[in-house]
């Protein structure tokens, strides 16, 4: 049990496009859903936590315009990267849990890479 | 603001050997502990974590963990490590709002 899945798992875009990943909590509900982003040999950072039917809380320093997040329901979270630059180029995590509950579960991630 | 320290940013150890992997934290209030694993590539999977009680807890994959609140530390252990060990471990604290924290990862190799 606890699944949470990412799609697509690898997307190549031209710089100025957008890009949206889907995050998908497969076999439980998920109130809160969180965002990271990797980079090679480096810990995960926190982006932004979002909340069914609720806006998202963004991390200091984090562009709420460029990574817009919507959790529409329980079982599914989207990260849309607009106006993609080369520098967004990154590993992208998501993770969820149920509400009250301490444990995250977290997706195989998404790698992007903007040309 | 909490933290996490991860002092060793490789280790090399022979397969079959033991491992200890070294995680201090810094939190306020009771800390949430928790230990991943990433092979390259993916996400992260629990291995184990820390809430309260007994505070040596048993993780999957032969792992355990030891959380001392006197030293602030969360070490990580395995008896006898295997090839299929070698990987990128965090280890993490969350807040009472549910954040975590990440350390900056061990990168574990296995030598034959």
């Amino acid at each position: 049990g606890a699944v949470v899945s990412q799609h697509p798992s690898r997307v190549i875009c031209k710089s100025g496009t957008s890009v949206k990943i889907e995050c998908r909590s497969l076999d439980f509900q998920a109130t809160t859903m969180f965002w990271y982003r990797q980079f090679p040999k480096q810990s995960l950072m926190l982006m932004a936590t979002s909340n069914e039917g609720s806006k998202a809380t963004y991390e200091q320093g984090v562009e709420k315009d460029k990574f817009l997040i919507n959790h529409a329901s329980l079982t599914l979270s989207t990260l849309t990267v607009t106006s993609a630059h080369p520098e967004d180029s990154s590993f992208y995590i998501c993770s969820a849990r149920v509400w009250d509950k301490e444990t995250q579960y977290f997706g195989p991630g998404t790698r992007l890479l903007v040309l | 603001a909490q933290s996490v320290t991860q002092p060793d940013i490789h280790i090399t150890v022979s397969e079959g050997a033991s491992l200890e992997l070294r995680c201090n934290y810094s939190y306020g209030a009771t800390p949430y502990l928790f230990w991943y694993v990433q092979s390259p590539g993916q996400g992260l999977q629990l291995l184990l974590k820390y809430f309260s009680g007994d505070t040596l807890v048993q993780g999957i994959k032969g792992f355990e963990a030891e959380f001392k609140r006197s030293q602030s530390s969360f070490n990580l252990r395995k008896p006898s490590v295997h090839w299929s060990d070698a990987a990128e471990y965090f280890c993490a604290v969350n807040t009472n709002a549910g954040k975590s924290t990440f350390g900056d990862g061990t990168t574990l190799t296995v030598k034959p």
